[in-house]
Order: structure tokens, then sequence, then C-alpha cells
């Protein structure tokens, strides 16, 4: 257990609403990444932050902006939410120094768009 | 361009059966890194195992056991003596190079075990 909380866990919102995920780790790491899950396409990186206020892009972050304002917290942000951004997204830490450096995740966020 | 691939979407095995989960990776670098995840109908997403490009010996974790193949950038994944509770989406995954790379996930597999 890595401690890290995602809040909301469910959430239906409407097309063109700002929506807020908000990721908490209580161990003070400084890796932290979110990554969509979508049927097909496994995880993919959307926005990722190597320590406050540093973030830089992923793989598929169209659409999402992320702020990272003390350590243990990092929010995505879905300015004006679209039906293709319905999928589970999910918040992962990476412990710094360790020599496997695999990702620990939080339980996810389901997002629906309508 | 996509550079995890699973090509089984979905397996089936006998309970106390052995099954291989394939992986195969695109790769330019020298040094990576190959991990396995667990995903049960719970959705939690739980580490299994771990391969470095550099490491000589074939990973191991209890049943599960990694089949690094490197000259044909395989990372098969082996789970011995199946039990029900091994029914779930399994990802393969590769980090590439070291530091704050991103880690790439394949599509995924879903194993059922029957009883």
């Amino acid at each position: 257990d890595a401690g890290i909380t995602q809040s909301p866990r469910h959430k239906v919102t409407e097309t063109g609403t700002p929506v807020t995920l908000r990721c908490h780790q209580t161990e003070n790491h400084r890796y932290m990444y979110w990554y969509r899950q979508d049927p097909g396409h496994g995880l993919r990186l959307i926005h990722y932050s190597y320590g406050v206020k540093d973030t830089d892009k992923g793989e598929v972050s169209d659409g999402y902006s992320v702020s990272r304002s003390k350590t243990e917290d990092f929010l995505l942000t879905l300015e004006s939410a679209t039906s293709s951004q319905t999928s589970v997204y999910f918040c992962a830490i990476r412990k710094a120094g360790a020599r496997t450096g695999e990702l620990f995740f939080g339980e996810g966020s389901r997002l629906t768009v309508l | 361009a996509q550079k995890i691939t699973q090509t089984q979407p979905g397996m089936f095995v006998q309970e106390k059966e052995a099954v291989t989960l394939d992986c195969t990776y695109d790769t330019s670098d020298q040094s990576y890194g190959l991990f396995w995840y667990k995903q049960p109908s719970s959705g939690e997403m739980i580490f299994l195992i771990y391969q470095g490009s550099y490491d000589e010996q074939n990973a191991t974790e209890g049943r599960y056991s990694l089949n690094f193949q490197k000259a044909r950038k395989s990372a098969n994944l082996v789970i011995s003596a199946s039990q029900l509770g091994d029914s779930a989406m399994y990802f393969c995954a590769m980090r590439e190079g070291s530091g704050n790379n991103d880690m790439r996930f394949g599509a995924g597999t879903r194993l059922t075990v029957k009883p």
C-alpha cells in the first residue's frame, strides 16, 4: 500500500462541464502520474509530475491539464469534458531510488461524460 | 507507435495448470525495464514482476516467472499452478532508459481460470 487516495471514485457529468480529479498521497513521493484506461488500449499516460510545480505531458494530454502545488496532491482537470474522456483514470506514484521502479496505483476513478 | 504488444485478448487455463501470457516489445534503447501487472475484477492494479534488460537471469516471484528472450524482444509471463484467483486482466509494460521516462502498457490479456 503506497498511501494513494483518488477522489471522486465515481463521477457522472455532462459534456462541456469542468471536472477535477484529485490524487492524494501520504508518503512524500516525488513522482506522480495520471493514466487513463480504455478497452483495447491498456493504460495511457496523460500527464506526470516530478515535483511541486514540475509537470509534463504524456501520450494523451490533449484536453487535460494538471497541477501540483504541494507534494501530496496531484490534480487532473478536464476543462470542458467530452464523451471521449469517459474512462477510468488511475493515479500512480513511483518510489525514487527503487531499482525496479514499478508504479503503485490508486484505486481508480471512473468518469462518465454524457 | 505501439511499443508493447499483447496478442492474446483472452486466454483460458484449467486450474492447477501452467499458462503463458505473451508480450513483445519494441525499443532501440539498450537499457529498459519490463513489468507485469494484474488487474482483478475489483479494478486495482497489482505489480507482479520486473525484468531489467541487463538482468542475466529470468525474474521469478513465487508462481510467476518471466520468460525473457532479449533477441526476440519478448517478455512472456508464466503462471504456474493456476488458481481461480488468477482470473484477471494482465498487462505487460515497459519503461525505456532510466529516470522519469514514462511506462508504456500493452492492451492486456484477460485470463480465465476454469475449475
